[in-house]
């Protein structure tokens, strides 16, 4: 089973833009999709990508989703800050027919 | 929009059984593969199980293979979780959701004596 290596937290201030990483420990990050979520305190997780850099309806232009095979990381960047951002955030992605998800990492907008 | 909700969640003994549900609306339900995943408390997210469109494959994480069971029903649109031989660090909100956009509000299983 490989690990998906997130920071655990960030901070930037309103109106910046963030980009937080996620690692995979082995095997190559392009083999499956990467998801990223976002959990407010007190409530459920919440889709922000998926397919690596797809946003579900609603979700706002300023996420963005990206892979990089060369530190074999995926990227979830926040442009244009805003303190309604301040959550954890979650990547996930498959090894054959296991999901497997990142540690989290908290995102503090101050 | 398409929604999914969980019941079922409560406190049990351990080495006991509890018997999830997870109802959806609004959505192709067969359309999508269905997952349960937990967040114990004050920690991160784990998968538990997972279920394709026509239960033709399963799976389940390591930590609770050979105590729970995932099945679906298609014509109630509903998925469920049977969870037998609860333990403490079964402890968690357990989410039913599909992973690229639809998720559940949890329900909460407190194991404790």
């Amino acid at each position: 089973n490989f690990l998906l290596t997130q920071p655990p937290s960030v901070s930037e201030s309103p109106g910046k833009t963030v980009t937080i990483s996620c690692t995979r420990s082995s095997g190559s990050i392009t083999t499956n999709y990467v998801q990223w979520y976002r959990q407010r305190p007190g409530s459920a997780p919440h889709t922000v990508i998926f397919d690596d850099n797809k946003r579900p309806s609603g979700v706002p232009d300023r996420f963005s989703g990206s892979i990089d095979s060369s530190s074999n990381s995926a990227s979830l960047t926040i442009s244009g800050l805003k303190t309604e951002d301040e959550a954890d955030y979650y990547c996930q992605s498959y090894e054959t027919s296991t999901v497997v998800f990142g540690g989290g990492t908290k995102l503090t907008v101050l | 929009e398409g929604q999914l909700v969980e019941s079922g969640g409560g406190l049990v003994q351990p080495g006991r059984s509890l018997r999830l549900s997870c109802t959806a609306s609004r959505l192709t339900f067969d359309d999508h593969a269905i997952h349960w995943v937990r967040q114990p408390p004050g920690k991160g997210l784990e998968w538990v199980s997972g279920i394709t469109w026509n239960s033709a494959a399963v799976d389940y994480a390591d930590s609770v293979k050979g105590r729970f069971i995932v099945s679906r029903d298609n014509s109630k649109n509903s998925l469920y979780l049977q969870m037998n031989s609860l333990r403490a660090d079964d402890t968690a909100i357990y989410y039913c959701t599909n992973l690229e956009e639809f998720w559940g509000q949890g329900t909460l299983v407190t194991v404790s004596s």
